[in-house]
């Protein structure tokens, strides 16, 4: 089993509807979790951090952590085309270091 | 904001050369990684550093070295370039002092390898 697991996708999603991203993860020491953007040939973008349970918003981006489940998910809402972009979930199990997942791709619909 | 940069977005070098990877930040950060990012394969750490002189190897060290002289600077060393190390190479970093640990990155070199 992958340390950090995401469906590849790519999500469709109409402009305008929200976009559910999804990740679960092993480490039941894992003490933060991070969701990344990435745009097509650029670098990873961080956009959310949560450490707690419960929700955490920003914006538009809604973080949801569940420790007794391992999981931890990004809402999007009024997706646009910008969103558009493969996104990272990542959680620091400590030590320095941070496990990163494969991503997934999310396609907004204009 | 966190400022990561990096000396090259784009590099092609022949195979067996020495190629340097430059990394700089500004935000007085303790701790900066060096990854390789793949299709496919996601973000793979090659080295840590947590400290000046400081040095770590990660999942993936071989064919790699790492120098860090001064804390705002971290190099990524290829001593023999080979066509496998063909990659999208990202430098992170953050700070002991940080909640969350959150690294943030500079803007990439992608390397070619003829």
């Amino acid at each position: 089993q992958k340390e950090v697991e995401q469906n590849s996708g790519p999500l469709s999603v109409p402009e305008g509807a929200i976009a559910s991203l999804n990740c679960t993860y092993s480490d039941r020491g894992s003490q933060s979790f991070f969701w990344y953007r990435q745009y097509s040939g650029k670098s990873p973008e961080l956009i959310m951090s949560i450490y707690s349970n419960g929700d955490k918003e920003d914006g538009r981006f809604t973080a949801q952590l569940n420790k007794a489940s391992q999981y931890v998910s990004l809402l999007i809402r009024d997706s646009q085309p910008s969103d558009s972009a493969t996104y990272l979930c990542a959680l620091y199990t400590g030590g320095f270091k941070t496990i990163f997942g494969a991503g997934t791709r999310l396609f907004v619909k204009a | 904001d966190v400022k990561v940069t990096q000396s090259s977005r784009y590099l092609v070098k022949r195979t067996g050369e020495k190629v340097f990877l430059e990394c700089v930040q500004d935000m007085d950060h303790e701790n900066m990684f060096w990854y390789r990012q793949d299709p496919g394969l996601g973000l793979r750490l090659i080295y840590f550093s947590y400290d000046v002189k400081m040095k770590e190897k990660g999942d993936i060290p071989e064919g790699y070295s790492v120098s860090r002289e001064k804390k705002e600077r971290f190099s990524l060393i290829l001593e023999s370039a080979s066509t496998n190390q063909t990659s999208m190479y990202l430098c992170a970093s953050t700070g002991s002092s940080s909640s969350y640990n959150e690294q943030f990155f500079g803007p990439g070199t992608r390397l070619t390898v003829l």
